[in-house]
């Protein structure tokens, strides 16, 4: 079990505003980072896998950076779109098979 | 699509009933996984098949969950004896090597235990 923190829980953003989430994870036996977007009633969709400490990865209007050494990764998502609303899971991985989900960050982008 | 696959994608019973899951891999994928979520968690793992072999399960997996991978295709999960707190949307995944590599996700099959 590893213990992986969201924040914050939900957010409400307006069309066009950017905005970030961050995931906390325990910095030591770190393997790898993985972003999902989840969507009602759809399949979580794989953002970014990220490795590397200061790994920055970027599609279209979502970006994200990784600190391993103090824990942590940012998403960020520019000029929001009804579009982006979704759960957002971050996924640390210890090891090569399982992931470790933290419990997401719900976004709803208000047109 | 080429996808993973769930069937079903809902599935209410009653207490005491089994339950049986199935989900298709994408098809060159030799890793395949299991997870569970609950209301408010995110998804929890319960176990992976590298082809027919099962390496790991978790302790989430009590004795009345068990999985299958036969031909190192498809995979099924069973429940036996379901119980009210096994309520969840169990997710299946697919990768190919392993390791870094992106996990790819079915839809999930909602279970509802009455």
């Amino acid at each position: 079990i590893l213990n992986v923190e969201q924040s914050p829980q939900s957010l409400h953003v307006q069309e066009g505003d950017s905005t970030n989430f961050t995931c906390s994870f325990p910095s030591s036996n770190f393997y790898a980072l993985h972003w999902y977007r989840w969507e009602t009633a759809k399949s979580p969709e794989a953002l970014f896998v990220m490795t590397l400490n200061g790994d920055e990865k970027k599609k279209g209007r979502i970006s994200a950076t990784l600190n391993t050494k103090e824990g942590y990764s940012y998403l960020y998502i520019k000029g929001s779109q009804p579009e982006d609303s979704a759960t957002y899971l971050c996924a640390p991985q210890t090891g090569a098979n399982n992931l470790f989900f933290g419990t997401g960050t719900r976004l709803t982008v208000i047109p | 699509d080429t996808g993973v696959s769930q069937d079903p994608r809902h599935k209410i019973t009653k207490r005491g009933q089994n339950v049986t899951f199935r989900c298709d891999p994408i098809s060159e994928h030799n890793r395949l996984y299991w997870y569970r979520q609950t209301l408010g968690q995110g998804p929890e793992f319960l176990t992976y098949f590298q082809n027919e072999a099962q390496l790991e399960k978790s302790r989430l997996l009590s004795d009345r969950f068990s999985a299958e991978r036969p031909k190192g295709s498809f995979s099924t999960l069973e429940i036996q004896r379901t119980e009210q707190g096994d309520s969840a949307m169990y997710l299946c995944a697919s990768t190919g090597q392993g390791g870094t590599d992106t996990q790819y996700f079915g839809p999930g099959t909602r279970l509802t235990v009455l």
